[in-house]
């Protein structure tokens, strides 16, 4: 069964804290990603992994920085959680384009982070 | 800039009716297009993909529909029920071994299908 695990379903946050959001999928996927959702502004890509230690910036980097140490785990860090970075943040694997036609992502269930 | 665009923030229909939900890009470079559905608190699931190289796709109540020279998509579900209220996003994909597979969401469209 495919499966995308986020760490955490909730956090709660205080502003200028460091954060670490987890990711771990164990499909062999090679891109991993990570969104977050703002009502009426969708699913805004922050940062995705093409491959271990590959990266590239998404529409919204600013303020987040990402890991991918290994394949099946990418990382999230809020260098200094502001209130603005309260969200839905989810994660995201699939094959990378050309290994597999389907290139379909599978979703974590998400964490709602909340800066106070 | 929004890629992919779904203008229609909201959507009411009634149960047994269908339900259109559209989706506009401007990339002429896209070559596969999906949708995903999303209920509160969990991440999205696929529904219902479709490549360039068609221009319908069909499963079960759920169709995409792709004009390609208007760069347009659009899914219908027919007949609509109740447990389709959800929040719809559309995304498009670049295929290829020479790229790498990024995955650009619109903004969403929130289903609501009374009984």
């Amino acid at each position: 069964d495919v499966k995308v695990t986020q760490s955490s379903r909730y956090l709660v946050k205080r502003t200028g804290e460091k954060v670490f959001l987890e990711c771990v999928q164990d499909m062999d996927h090679e891109n991993m990603f990570w969104y977050r959702q703002d009502p009426g502004l969708g699913l805004r890509l922050i940062y995705f992994s093409y491959d271990v230690k590959m990266k590239e910036k998404g529409d919204i980097p600013e303020g987040y920085s990402v890991s991918r140490e290994k394949k099946e785990r990418f990382s999230l860090i809020l260098e200094s959680a502001s209130t603005n970075q309260t969200s839905m943040y989810l994660c995201a694997s699939s094959f990378r384009a050309g290994r597999a036609w389907t290139t379909e992502a599978f979703f974590g269930q998400g964490t709602r982070l909340t800066v106070v | 800039d929004q890629q992919v665009k779904q203008n229609s923030p909201s959507l009411s229909v009634q149960e047994g009716r269908i339900s259109i939900l559209n989706c506009d890009y401007t990339n002429s470079m896209f070559d596969y297009f999906l949708w995903y559905k999303k209920y509160p608190a969990e991440g999205p699931t696929f529904l219902i993909s479709i490549s360039s190289i068609k221009d319908k796709n069909e499963d079960g109540r759920f169709t995409v529909f792709l004009n390609k020279s208007a760069k347009h998509l659009s899914l219908h579900i027919v007949p609509s029920q109740p447990g389709d209220s959800a929040v719809y996003f559309c995304a498009a994909i670049i295929h290829g071994s020479s790229n790498t597979g990024k995955l650009i969401f619109g903004q969403g469209t929130t289903l609501q299908v009374k009984p």
